[in-house]
């Protein structure tokens, strides 16, 4: 079944605006990741969270995980043209390890020059 | 070398087979297998361990797969049906010293007719 479930939103954002997508999920998680697809192009991994971290960083992205209302946050700060792409979120359950991760159903983002 | 994944695009009709291959990462033996429709996320489809299915995803009998000694790998899928028109993604994983991030192909894309 699958576990992450972005709200499926169409951002349009200006060059330098900042960028914010969910994903919720509905059981427990070992880790939770962000992929970035260009158009029907192979998925790019951005950052894992495991399920014992709350914040992390990674360049101009930060990713949030709150456990307990089964939901994660990404942000790409000063975004720029090139970040013009679709973003999945996807869980990765107990005990881990496995690599079979359920996928939601991503958040489509353009950035206007 | 990175994933890749033979052929980029094809057409077929409905009731026909087909096999796509992924040449995995060097260094990984874990091949997973994605099926991506049009506007969705990836769905897990199976996954490889040393030339072993290692869990299935949610699809049927008629979804196949194999994984050879070099740990290349094949998806076969039989009596294609309009709804099996998607994107088909391979990715490759470290059995060992596992992150837990996926290293995808950039996919063979499937149309039914």
């Amino acid at each position: 079944s699958q576990q992450g479930e972005e709200d499926p939103q169409a951002l349009s954002i200006q060059e330098g605006e900042n960028a914010t997508m969910n994903c919720s999920y509905k059981t427990s998680i070992n880790n939770l990741q962000w992929y970035r697809q260009n158009s029907g192009r192979g998925l790019v991994h951005l950052i894992l969270i495991r399920s014992n971290e709350r914040e992390k960083h990674s360049g101009r992205l930060r990713v949030t995980l709150d456990t307990s209302k089964k939901s994660s946050s990404l942000l790409i700060t000063a975004s720029r043209a090139a970040d013009t792409a679709s973003y999945f979120c996807a869980t990765d359950r107990p005990p881990g390890g496995n690599n079979r991760l359920a996928f939601g159903k991503g958040n489509q983002v353009v950035v206007i020059p | 070398a990175g994933v890749t994944q033979t052929p980029r695009y094809l057409i077929k009709t409905r009731g026909q087979q087909v096999t796509l291959r992924c040449s995995s990462q060097s260094g990984h033996n874990t091949v997973s297998w994605y099926q991506q429709a049009l506007g969705q996320g990836p769905q897990f489809i199976f996954q490889y361990y040393r030339e072993e299915e290692n869990g299935r995803g949610n699809f049927p009998p008629r979804f196949s797969g194999l994984q050879f000694p070099n740990y290349s790998s094949e998806l076969n899928v039989n009596a294609l049906e309009l709804d099996d028109s998607a994107l088909y993604l391979c990715a490759s994983s470290p059995g060992q010293g596992n992150t837990g991030e996926l290293f995808f192909g950039e996919g063979s894309r499937l149309t039914v007719l």
